[in-house]
């Protein structure tokens, strides 16, 4: 069975500074990864998803992952961190092939400064 | 095109009382979901249908919850009788059934708080 481990259960950064949000996943096989965004009182958003291809992910809102199979590692990346993305981010990750269920880190809560 | 919608957004209810949540997939979607966040902790899988038909209910913490999906098309989960321990967020997703890069489209979730 597959399994998403996020480390981090709290992230705190400024406003402008850099951000990176570590996965680490379980599958035997190429698995569907993907990160999800939920805001405070807001449901589930897709941010991206990695199917195939090139391993450096471009989302909305100006993040980006990194698919690393040698370190079964699907970190999420920001350049420069906006007060608005501050929010639970959970990474997920799906057998591949046909009908999947994905399974869900226990999230990281981002805040962040001003 | 209409995204998943889940009714209620959010309903306060007291121990021991039914709740009935109701989902309704991206049309033509046969795969549905259901999965369930308590607070601070991880978003759980409870069940996944295949058009009417319960596919996975492994994650279905007991029998005080029962899915239906009758006809195939909308997806109702009561919780009967309510327990404080159900207060949490259950999404809703749906996707459509095949091979390919199929990507599941999660609804905004019902918010039930059992008082």
């Amino acid at each position: 069975a597959q399994s998403v481990t996020q480390p981090d259960i709290h992230i705190t950064v400024s406003e402008g500074a850099s951000l990176e949000l570590r996965c680490n996943y379980s599958y035997g096989a190429t698995p569907y990864l993907f990160w999800y965004v939920q805001s405070p009182g807001q449901g589930l958003q897709l941010l991206l998803k990695y199917f195939s291809g090139d391993t450096l992910v471009q989302g909305i809102k100006g993040f980006e992952a990194e698919f690393k199979r040698s370190q079964s590692s699907f970190n999420l990346r920001k350049p420069s961190v906006h007060w608005s993305d501050a929010a639970e981010y959970f990474c997920a990750v799906a057998r591949s092939g046909g009908s999947y269920i994905p399974t869900f880190g226990r999230g990281t809560s981002l805040i962040v400064h001003p | 095109e209409a995204g998943v919608t889940q009714f209620p957004s959010h309903s306060v209810i007291e121990k021991g009382q039914t709740v009935t949540l109701r989902c309704d997939p991206i049309s033509g979607h046969d795969n549905l979901y259901w999965y369930r966040r308590v607070m601070g902790k991880e978003i759980k899988f409870l069940l996944h249908f295949v058009k009417e038909s319960k596919q996975d209910e492994s994650g279905m913490p007991n029998n005080r919850f029962l899915a239906e999906r009758t006809g195939g098309t909308y997806s109702t989960l009561k919780v009967q009788p309510a327990e404080l321990e159900d207060s949490g967020v259950y999404f809703c997703a749906s996707s459509p059934l095949g091979k390919g890069l199929n990507t599941i489209y999660f609804g905004e979730g019902s918010w039930l708080t059992v008082v």
